[in-house]
């Protein structure tokens, strides 16, 4: 069965800083991993998705990475700005499986 | 493009009242799922469908019922709603096949008294 962990579980930054947030996951075999955000009282917005074929994905100041053979993906956020400020899960679609989320990271942005 | 729509967003309910959450999406996708969010416990899945006329249970199905008549829509129902079901209710959907895209509705924020 597959497992996820993100690691921090919290992390606190001042404005501008690079930054990266990390997910593992215990089983290689995946369709694909995404990024989500989820704001406080509010539902989760995708941020970025990666297929098992794919080492990473770029979105404006984010960059996705996905290592399989390693069970990681690596979220970076260049020139944090307090309106990232939120919390930041992964989630792996697995053979056979559905997604499975992480517990995620809460991202706190300093101006 | 709505997405994916859920209603109601609230609802205070009285225990061994019932009532049915109405999840909506525009996107023609295949699967459509409802999770659960609980502080400390991450997001649970709780049914899905993999397409119209399937439901299958996920991961904490007891209490709750689901139906999807018809493709853009995934009703889950409490039938008689206990305290243990107070929770954050999230509607997602994807095409089928693994490779799709989640994408998810606001959330529907559930008091059961």
């Amino acid at each position: 069965k597959q497992e996820v962990t993100q690691i921090p579980a919290a992390l606190s930054v001042p404005e501008g800083e690079n930054l990266v947030l990390n997910c593992s996951f215990t089983d290689s075999a995946i369709y694909n991993l995404q990024w989500f955000r989820q704001d406080p009282g509010k539902g989760l917005t995708s941020l970025l998705l990666i297929q098992s074929s794919q080492r990473e994905q770029t979105s404006g100041r984010l960059n996705a990475s996905l290592d399989k053979s390693s069970g990681r993906s690596t979220l970076y956020i260049a020139a944090s700005q307090p309106g990232d400020s939120a919390t930041y899960l992964c989630a792996v679609r697995s053979y056979g499986q559905n997604f499975v989320f992480g517990p995620g990271t809460r991202l706190s942005v300093l101006p | 493009n709505a997405g994916v729509t859920q209603t109601p967003k609230f609802r205070v309910l009285k225990t061994g009242q019932s009532m049915t959450l109405l999840c909506a999406q525009d996107m023609n996708h295949e699967y459509m799922y409802w999770y659960r969010q609980d502080p400390g416990m991450g997001l649970r899945l709780i049914h899905y469908s993999v397409g119209e006329g399937t439901t299958a249970k996920g991961e904490v199905p007891d209490g709750y019922n689901v139906s999807r008549l018809k493709k853009q829509n995934f009703l889950l129902g409490l039938e008689s709603a206990a305290p243990s079901q107070t929770s954050v209710y999230f509607c997602a959907s994807s095409y089928g096949g693994g490779s799709g895209e989640l994408f998810f509705g606001e959330g529907s924020r559930l008091t059961v008294l």
